[in-house]
């Protein structure tokens, strides 16, 4: 699996929008770009995903560089409740598509 | 909205005891899999199944883990003999397909062996 790596935290003010950076650098064409989330010891949770264009969805936006070897998740107006482990995991096409998560970026909101 | 339901959610044993974890994926869903985090560290993929069989598992998923869907809702997770070292929060997930839709997690089983 193409590995990627994150900020191991970040802050962001409740209402601003909190941009999440992830780098994966060794992307391969085929391989699309997942974003879960993680509150406290809950299941892990979907936020979005893409492969070359940008997606936006009722969560969030997901910024993909034109090379694709980097890619940010945009929270547009963060609340206390986003308060959580953002886990930015490129998922290998062709297999049974486990899902392989790092540490993530835990982003704390703050007021 | 559909939901993966887990059960229980939260189990405590004695070590060398068996537990069967369980997991009612989306109804739709035909992928469907097992992951652990211990406390405090990254969310692991343990097993894969797809079409009443194992597609992928991982080094974690040794003989001591077995999986199964005995009927057309459940997937169970079972672990024959317990250690302390399986001590751990179990999620469940599903997936509509294997490659290009997201996979759904329940909210896991936090085992404790003791």
């Amino acid at each position: 699996d193409a590995k990627t790596t994150q900020p191991p935290s970040m802050d962001c003010a409740e209402g601003r929008a909190a941009n999440l950076p992830c780098n994966h650098s060794t992307i391969s064409g085929n391989e699309y770009v997942y974003w879960y989330r993680q509150i406290h010891s809950q299941g892990p949770q979907y936020i979005i995903h893409g492969l070359k264009n940008n997606e936006t969805n009722e969560m969030a936006s997901l910024i993909i560089t034109e090379d694709r070897k980097s890619s940010t998740l945009i929270l547009p107006h963060a609340t206390l409740r986003d308060t959580a482990v953002y886990y930015c995991i490129v998922r290998v096409a062709g297999t049974a598509s486990k899902l392989t998560f790092g540490t993530g970026t835990r982003l704390q909101v703050t007021l | 909205e559909p939901e993966v339901t887990q059960t229980p959610s939260h189990q405590v044993t004695q070590m060398g005891q068996e537990v069967i974890l369980r997991c009612v994926p989306i109804s739709n869903h035909l992928y469907f899999y097992w992951y652990r985090q211990i406390l405090g560290q990254k969310v692991e993929f343990l097993v894969s199944f797809y079409n009443n069989e194992i597609s992928e598992k991982s080094e974690i998923f040794d003989d001591q883990f077995s999986v199964e869907r005995p009927d057309g809702s459940n997937f169970t997770l079972k672990i024959r003999s317990t250690k302390l070292e399986d001590s751990a929060m179990y999620f469940c997930a599903s997936s509509r397909t294997g490659q290009r839709t997201e996979a759904f997690f329940g909210q896991g089983t936090r085992l404790t062996v003791v």
